[in-house]
């Protein structure tokens, strides 16, 4: 089946400093990255959805310059968490999707800390 | 946009009786409902999905249930198992695959042995 590989699992930096989480998936192509956060207890929010070689479309709220998504080829997309800050610490999800191949395939999470 | 609505938050069940938890959507344009089960730390997991012509799936102990006129749908997980205890998501999305999942608020699940 389709499988969706998310690095780090956990992440723990200073704040004011950048972290990138990679999306990879590997064993097919992905044409749409969608990107998660989850605070505890609370639900999946939809933060931005990329495809391949496109600009990423940001849900309102979500500061664009603040994070980053990358989605350079159809196997991988990055998040970078710019000039992070304590109420970045979340739980990151990616999901990958092949429009009615694969539908939505979710990566296990990054959890990220910032102190 | 999309709105989806779950209940309940919480669910304590003895092992070996059903569970039932229900969710409504506002789009009638969604056409794709999937449900997830998330154990702490992990990303989410598709259990059993349904699309909008059909109106009941069944997997095993897992059934889903969509009524598209009153624009909810629902999971049975009958004969509980203590693994069953997790928090479930519903969601919906418009074009399987293409566009985004829109999910619900969560359910968790906790099965007393």
């Amino acid at each position: 089946g389709a499988v969706v590989s998310q690095h780090p699992s956990w992440v723990i930096c200073k704040s004011g400093t950048s972290v990138k989480i990679e999306c990879r998936s590997l064993d097919f192509q992905a044409t749409t990255m969608f990107w998660y956060r989850q605070f505890p207890k609370q639900s999946l929010m939809l933060m931005a959805t990329s495809n391949e070689g496109s600009k990423a479309t940001y849900e309102q709220g979500v500061e664009k310059d603040k994070f980053l998504i990358n989605h350079a080829s159809l196997t991988l997309s990055t998040l970078t968490v710019t000039s992070a800050h304590p109420e970045d610490s979340s739980f990151y999800i990616c999901s990958a999707a092949s429009g009615s191949n694969y539908g939505y395939t979710f990566g296990s999470g990054t959890r990220l800390t910032v102190v | 946009g999309e709105n989806v609505e779950q209940h309940p938050s919480t669910l304590s069940v003895q092992e070996g009786d059903s569970a039932v938890i229900k969710c409504t959507y506002s789009d009638s344009a969604s056409n794709y409902f999937p449900w997830y089960k998330q154990e702490l730390g992990k990303g989410p997991q598709l259990i059993i999905d349904i699309r909008s012509n059909v109106g009941e799936k069944k997997d095993q102990r897992i059934a889903v249930t969509l009524n598209k006129t009153a624009k909810h749908f629902s999971l049975h997980i009958t004969e509980t198992q203590p693994e069953d205890s997790a928090v479930y998501f519903c969601a919906a999305s418009k074009n399987f695959g293409n566009e985004k999942l829109t999910f619900g608020t969560g359910t968790r699940l906790t099965i007393i042995p």
